[in-house]
């Protein structure tokens, strides 16, 4: 499943399929980009993170991906499972003249069925 | 276990009482946020400190004060709290790296929130 779009809020997905969730940002001079996951009631979690250097990075189940020509990021899951349930957010900041502020998303809720 | 502390966890006020929301982290980090969010709304910036002995007003800073109490607290301040401010608020931390370093894995380290209502 995939989600598009700026402000698509919600992503449902069968357990086992890999999810794709996507997030445009707005400041060109961003050279920092992470994902969060929240679960509910919880803090949001930090998942993975990339520089404007790289164009993907891999963790365990996840990538995330940069094309910085378009100004957008993408968070891959691999084999989604029900406890990948949660609210996910991107983040973009200028570290070094910001001091590390990081500007969130609106959110994009997946949902896995099992 | 290392990581962020915020108190209260729940907190309901009436219109024009005041508050005080604690927030401590373990981690020896340098800069600490404080956020607030909302339905349909993510997350937006209140205030931050940088390091120890600044602070400085984000997104929405009206109607809120902080104080960096030293590098491990910092704290958020409601003086006259209004309807407005009924929302779930996070602080969190990290290792803002300095000097123009390329650094990974400095994102956030969010706390469990606070959850007030004002009526």
């Amino acid at each position: 499943g995939e989600s598009v779009g700026l402000h698509l809020p919600t992503l449902s997905v069968q357990e086992g399929d890999n999810s794709i969730i996507n997030c445009a940002y707005s400041n060109s001079a961003s050279d920092y980009f992470i994902w969060y996951k929240q679960e509910s009631g919880k803090g949001p979690q930090f998942i993975i993170d990339i520089r404007s250097n790289m164009d993907k990075r891999q963790g365990q189940r996840v990538t995330v991906l940069l094309n910085k020509t378009v100004k957008h990021l993408s968070l891959q899951i691999a084999a989604t499972q029900p406890g990948d349930s949660a609210v996910y957010f991107c983040a973009e900041n200028i570290p070094n003249t910001n001091a590390g502020k990081s500007t969130f998303g609106d959110g994009t809720t997946l949902t896995v069925k099992p | 276990n290392a990581g962020v502390t915020q108190t209260p966890k729940f907190q309901v006020l009436k219109t024009g009482q005041s508050m005080t929301l604690q927030c401590a982290q373990d981690m020896n980090h340098n800069s600490m946020y404080w956020y607030r969010q909302d339905p349909g709304m993510g997350l937006r910036l209140i205030y931050y400190s940088a390091s120890e002995g600044t602070t400085d007003k984000g997104e929405v800073p009206n109607g809120y004060n902080v104080s960096r109490l030293n590098k491990r607290e910092f704290s958020l301040r409601l003086e006259s709290a209004a309807p407005s401010q009924t929302s779930v608020y996070f602080c969190a931390s990290s290792q803002n790296p300095t000097g123009g370093r390329v650094l990974l894995n400095y994102g956030y380290t969010f706390g469990s929130g606070t959850r007030l209502t004002v009526v």
